[in-house]
């Protein structure tokens, strides 16, 4: 069945240091492929989300990039604050079916 | 984006009874969702709601166990039947479009 891979379980960086995140996919039908940050406590938030007809998305510090061929996307957090720490999910879902398959999650720990 | 409702925030059940989440949009939405997060891992589906219909139930999980009821585009309830401890997890409703909106969860424990 789909599956979603998610790369590292866990990340410790320093402040001010790039973050990378890595998922990868199985069902070659996803076409959109959205991230959530889910602080200790909190619900899940859509971050960032890019779709299948375009290679790279950035959004301030934030920018996800997808690969078609290798069915991979990920997740880069430039100049990484305290405020970052947190879970983040991947997800990919085939449009029109609504049915999002996560990763596992990475947790990351930005260390001031 | 929609602004869920999602009650009770949290809650301490005996095992054996049943537990009824509720989830109010403020929006009309076509589909709802309901997911399952155990403590410290990933999300999961649990159904789909839709109006007018039954749930779709994913695998692993049974209307027995989680009857879901939809009775118009704003609100959805699911409930936790006959609980044992290992349904003690967070359960959250979501809605599309562009990437889901979660509600604030339900902490369930079990005891």
């Amino acid at each position: 069945g789909e599956n979603v891979e998610q790369h590292p379980s866990t990340l410790s960086v320093q402040e001010g240091d790039s973050a990378v995140i890595k998922c990868t996919y199985s069902d070659s039908a996803s076409n959109y492929f959205p991230w959530y940050k889910q602080e200790l406590g909190k619900r899940p938030q859509l971050i960032i989300d890019i779709r299948s007809n375009v290679g790279e998305k950035k959004d301030q510090r934030i920018a996800v990039t997808l690969n078609k061929t290798a069915k991979h996307f990920s997740l880069h957090i430039t100049e990484t604050q305290p405020e970052d720490s947190a879970v983040y999910f991947c997800a990919a879902t085939t449009s029109g079916t609504y049915k999002y398959i996560f990763g596992t999650g990475t947790r990351l720990k930005v260390l001031a | 984006s929609a602004v869920i409702s999602q009650k009770p925030s949290r809650d301490i059940c005996q095992r054996g009874t049943s537990l009824t989440i509720q989830c109010q949009v403020d929006s009309q939405v076509t589909m709802m969702f309901w997911y399952r997060q155990q403590p410290g891992q990933s999300l999961t589906l649990i159904a789909t709601a839709n109006q007018g219909s039954e749930a779709t139930y994913e695998s692993g999980f049974v209307i027995d166990k989680f009857p879901i009821s939809r009775p118009n585009l704003t609100f959805s309830t699911l409930t936790v039947s006959n609980m044992s401890p290992e349904d003690s997890s967070i359960y959250l409703c979501s809605v599309e479009p562009d990437g889901y909106t979660f509600g604030s969860g339900t902490r369930l424990t079990v005891v």
